[in-house]
């Protein structure tokens, strides 16, 4: 299957710093990547959906001015967590979107980044 | 809203066969998901359904009816490295929108 990547797979940081996270498709042009948040035992939460080129679209309840996504190549998007708080804590997982034929896609995900704010 | 429902945990004995059941309510559809995911990563794709019917791969199997908004992972000749959560995702509408997930089934297998 295709590959996604992030770095860093692992950072822990201050309260009140900012952490960028990059999640790339290594081997496809994804012009479509998605950021997901995880914690621990529950299931993913849709943050925003990443286009390249124009603004991500964020979901309700996101603050769009705390997680900065910037999209700016066809195999890069970038989130960072501005002004980071210990409630950022989280798994952080990027998916970036593989079209294998006219009806056919799939999506593929990074192995994630957890962020451990203290 | 959306609904996805899974049974929240299963157990299974090694060399077994499981089926974990995914049913969805959702105001679109395009297609279903399963993904495999291990505790502390990320997950990792093992299916997709667009059409009605079952589709096989290896030891896993995936079958959807659009009609019944049922879809089931079939899940043979279980071993140890099965043990993980199975999700089972909807995507509303075209190419480049972002997955419903449902709440992921935990499927612990045992010798």
């Amino acid at each position: 299957g295709a590959v996604v990547s992030q770095h860093p797979s692992r950072v822990i940081c201050k309260s009140g710093t900012s952490v960028k996270i990059e999640c790339r498709s290594l081997d496809f042009q994804a012009t479509t990547m998605f950021w997901y948040r995880q914690f621990p035992k529950k299931s993913l939460m849709l943050m925003a959906t990443s286009n390249e080129g124009s603004k991500a679209t964020y979901e309700q309840g996101v603050e769009k001015d705390k997680f900065l996504i910037n999209h700016a190549s066809l195999t890069l998007s970038t989130l960072t967590v501005t002004s980071a708080h210990p409630e950022d804590s989280s798994f952080y997982i990027c998916s970036a979107v593989f079209l294998s034929g006219l009806f056919r896609e799939t999506q593929y995900f990074g192995p994630g980044t957890r962020l451990l704010v203290l | 809203g959306q609904n996805i429902d899974q049974p929240t945990e299963m157990t299974a004995t090694e060399g077994a066969i499981v089926q974990i059941n995914c049913t969805y309510q959702t105001s679109g559809f395009n297609g279903l998901f399963w993904y495999q995911q291990h505790a502390g990563e990320a997950p990792t794709f093992l299916s997709y359904n667009v059409l009605d019917g079952l589709e096989e791969k290896g030891r896993f199997s995936s079958f959807l009816s659009r009609s019944k908004g049922y879809s089931y992972l079939l899940l043979k000749e279980l071993q140890m490295k099965d043990s993980a959560s199975y999700l089972c995702a909807v995507i509303l509408r075209g190419a480049g929108t972002a997955l419903i997930f449902g709440k992921g089934t935990t499927l612990s297998v045992s010798s």
